[in-house]
């Protein structure tokens, strides 16, 4: 079936650090990818669309400059926090959809913690 | 605006126990309901799609199925192993063939042996 691979699992930063989150499909190419934050208890709240070869679609309130996407092929998306803060330490996950007659595949997540 | 609303928060079910989880939504355009299962400190994992009412979808022991407002999940004598998050999520009628989803904040269910 169709696998998207994200890594890290896990990861701590310190305060004004950036950090670089990835997301592969491993066996279907993704025109788009959705990345989404998670906090405790809370329903998963999109971020952005990654579009390949073309910028992302940022969701209201997301800032662009923090959370930069990059999409620079069919299979890779990345997601980086650029100076990171205690706020920002959440759950990312990203998303594809293989085709439409499957449903949208997730990542395994990233917990970020910035200290 | 468009909303998902999932109840009850948690469940807590014995093992053998049956159950519903409801998933209520408003959407302009409904273009898929989904259900996923995420475990603590993991990805949803992909369980159904329905998309017109009166459709129903079976897996082992859970059942879905939709009307114009609302989405049931129905578990059949859960065991231990069904413990975890339930998401309901739609896809509306925008966003082009790549629609996002919009998720609701899930059901938490516990089943003890």
């Amino acid at each position: 079936g169709a696998v998207v691979s994200q890594h890290p699992s896990w990861v701590i930063c310190k305060s004004g650090t950036s950090v670089k989150i990835e997301c592969r499909s491993l066996d279907f190419q993704a025109t788009t990818m959705f990345w989404y934050r998670q906090f405790p208890k809370q329903s998963l709240m999109l971020m952005a669309t990654s579009n390949e070869g073309s910028k992302a679609t940022y969701e209201q309130g997301v800032e662009k400059d923090k959370f930069l996407i990059n999409h620079a092929s069919l299979t890779l998306s990345t997601l980086t926090v650029t100076s990171a803060h205690p706020e920002d330490s959440s759950f990312y996950i990203c998303s594809a959809r293989p085709g439409d007659s499957y449903g949208y595949t997730f990542g395994s997540g990233t917990r970020l913690t910035v200290v | 605006e468009d909303q998902v609303t999932q109840s009850p928060e948690a469940l807590r079910l014995q093992e053998g126990e049956s159950s519903s989880l409801n998933c209520s939504y408003t959407v302009s355009g409904l273009r898929g309901l989904f259900w996923y299962r995420q475990d603590p400190g993991k990805g949803p994992e992909f369980l159904f799609t329905l998309y017109s009412a009166g459709e129903e979808k079976e897996k082992e022991r859970l059942k879905a199925t939709l009307t114009k407002k609302e989405s049931f999940l129905h578990i059949t004598a859960p065991k231990p192993e069904d413990s975890a998050t339930y998401l309901c999520a739609v896809r509306a009628n925008y966003g082009g063939s790549q629609g996002n989803l919009i998720f609701g904040k899930g059901t938490k269910l516990s089943v003890k042996p």
